[in-house]
């Protein structure tokens, strides 16, 4: 069954340092998505990219955060300069159709701000 | 920003008993979804509802769409060890182009 798969699956860093997170959509599916969730807590809509482009960004997705479709199979975050609070699980997902479609998600990267 | 009121926050059940959870909201919604997250994965989608009243199984789960398009119920039967895990709701608002929102989860845990 096609899954959406994220790499790594954790990564530490020091803060301020610039981290990539990686993932690689179901290979049919043109919307793809970012949500975080902090320990013990909800899961939180980060960002939404369709046809190369940013479709809809929370509060939470500030300067610090851009995305990228650098090919026609990878989706990244990158996060330039890492705060404490940015230490969360951080997934991704994708849908086929966009609005009113189901998101599949995947198994998430858990990163730590030290 | 918008909330879903998810009910119970956690849930200590027997094998083989029924379970409820439900979410409700002040705002309409278009579409809800019901997601299973196990320890350390990422959400994965059991059952989704598109029309107010809509009532949808998939195997011992039942999730309905609300009439007033303000909430879901998801209910599962005969519940078995496996079913633990967290259960999260998730809609989306009544406005072309809004993302999902979550509930706060339900924890489920079965003793056996």
């Amino acid at each position: 069954e096609p899954e959406v798969t994220q790499t790594p699956s954790h990564q530490v860093t020091q803060m301020g340092q610039e981290v990539i997170l990686r993932c690689v959509p179901i290979s049919n599916h043109l919307y793809f998505y970012w949500y975080r969730q902090i320990l013990g807590q909800k899961v939180e809509f980060l960002v939404s990219f369709y046809n190369n482009e940013i479709s809809e960004k929370s509060e939470i997705f500030d300067d610090q955060f851009s995305v990228e479709r650098p090919d026609g199979s990878n989706f990244t975050l990158k996060i330039r300069s890492t705060k404490l609070e940015d230490s969360a699980m951080y997934f991704c997902a994708s849908s086929e159709l966009g609005d009113d479609e189901k998101l599949f998600f995947g198994s998430g990267t858990q990163l730590s701000v030290l | 920003g918008q909330q879903l009121n998810q009910s119970p926050q956690s849930m200590f059940i027997q094998e083989g008993e029924d379970v409820s959870m439900n979410c409700t909201s002040s705002s309409i919604f278009n579409t809800w979804l019901w997601y299973k997250q196990d320890p350390g994965e990422g959400p994965v989608l059991l059952i989704a509802l598109y029309k107010a009243g809509e009532l949808t199984s998939n195997g011992r789960l039942t999730a309905q769409f609300g009439i007033t398009r303000k909430d879901s119920f998801l209910n599962i039967s005969a519940s078995i060890p496996s079913d633990v895990g967290i259960y999260f709701c998730a809609g989306q608002l009544d406005q072309a182009g809004t993302a999902l929102i979550f509930g706060k989860g339900t924890t489920l845990s079965v003793s056996s």
